[in-house]
């Protein structure tokens, strides 16, 4: 079946450092990624969709400077923090699609991150 | 822009009621995909259902929902709830069948009571 992978699945980190994420899809090729953040008490925002043969697209109030994306290939995604702060505090969580729209999205269970 | 609401927060109820979660959808594609997604505690949120086709009840789980693109409409019914249902539903709209993008409501936190 289709399994995605995210790793850690847990981090805490100093305020002002930086912290890489990982998604691997496992029984299909993830054409497009994508990286959500929920935050305390709040629904899934969107980050940033990575699709084959795209660039990435950020959304408003998310920048490639604060998340970059990499996106290698159909079975790998990484995104960092950079300078984690308290607000960037939250689960984060990777939805890999093996096509268009209406193609089920597949969730890791998400990198918990803790920011000191 | 593309939009979904959840009505409701918290929704709670006594186990073997009916349940009915809403979800309207604001989209300017005429073939919209629609999803509910439910999350447990300390878990990744799992597709419950989904839908693109207009006035077609779709089931799953003992849950059906029916898309009406007159109304912009996706809610979540089940005739009786179960206390295992507790969990964090979410209504999530892709607004094309070209689009890669999903975007989630703020989530109703169904809670079922003995």
């Amino acid at each position: 079946g289709a399994l995605v992978y995210q790793y850690p699945r847990r981090t805490i980190c100093k305020s002002g450092t930086s912290m890489r994420m990982e998604c691997q899809a496992v029984g299909f090729q993830a054409t497009s990624v994508a990286w959500y953040r929920q935050s305390p008490q709040k629904t899934f925002e969107l980050i940033a969709l990575s699709t084959v043969n795209s660039a990435i697209k950020y959304e408003q109030n998310f920048t490639q400077e604060k998340f970059p994306i990499s996106h290698p290939n159909l079975s790998f995604s990484s995104m960092t923090v950079l300078n984690a702060y308290l607000e960037d505090r939250g689960l984060y969580l990777c939805g890999a699609r093996p096509g268009q729209g209406g193609d089920t999205q597949y969730f890791g269970p998400g990198t918990r991150l803790l920011v000191l | 822009g593309d939009s979904v609401t959840q009505t409701e927060g918290l929704v709670t109820l006594t186990e073997g009621l009916p349940v009915m979660l809403n979800c309207t959808y604001q989209t300017i594609y005429s073939n919209p995909f629609l999803f509910w997604y439910v999350q447990h505690l300390n878990e990744s949120p799992r597709l419950l259902l989904k839908s693109f086709t207009d006035n077609k009840r779709t089931e799953h789980q003992g849950f059906h929902a029916t898309l009406h693109k007159s109304s912009s409409s996706f809610h979540l019914q089940k005739s009786s709830a179960q206390l295992s249902d507790s969990a964090l539903y979410y209504c999530a709209l892709s607004p094309d069948t070209n689009a890669y993008k999903v975007i989630f409501g703020k989530g109703t936190h169904l809670h079922v009571l003995p």
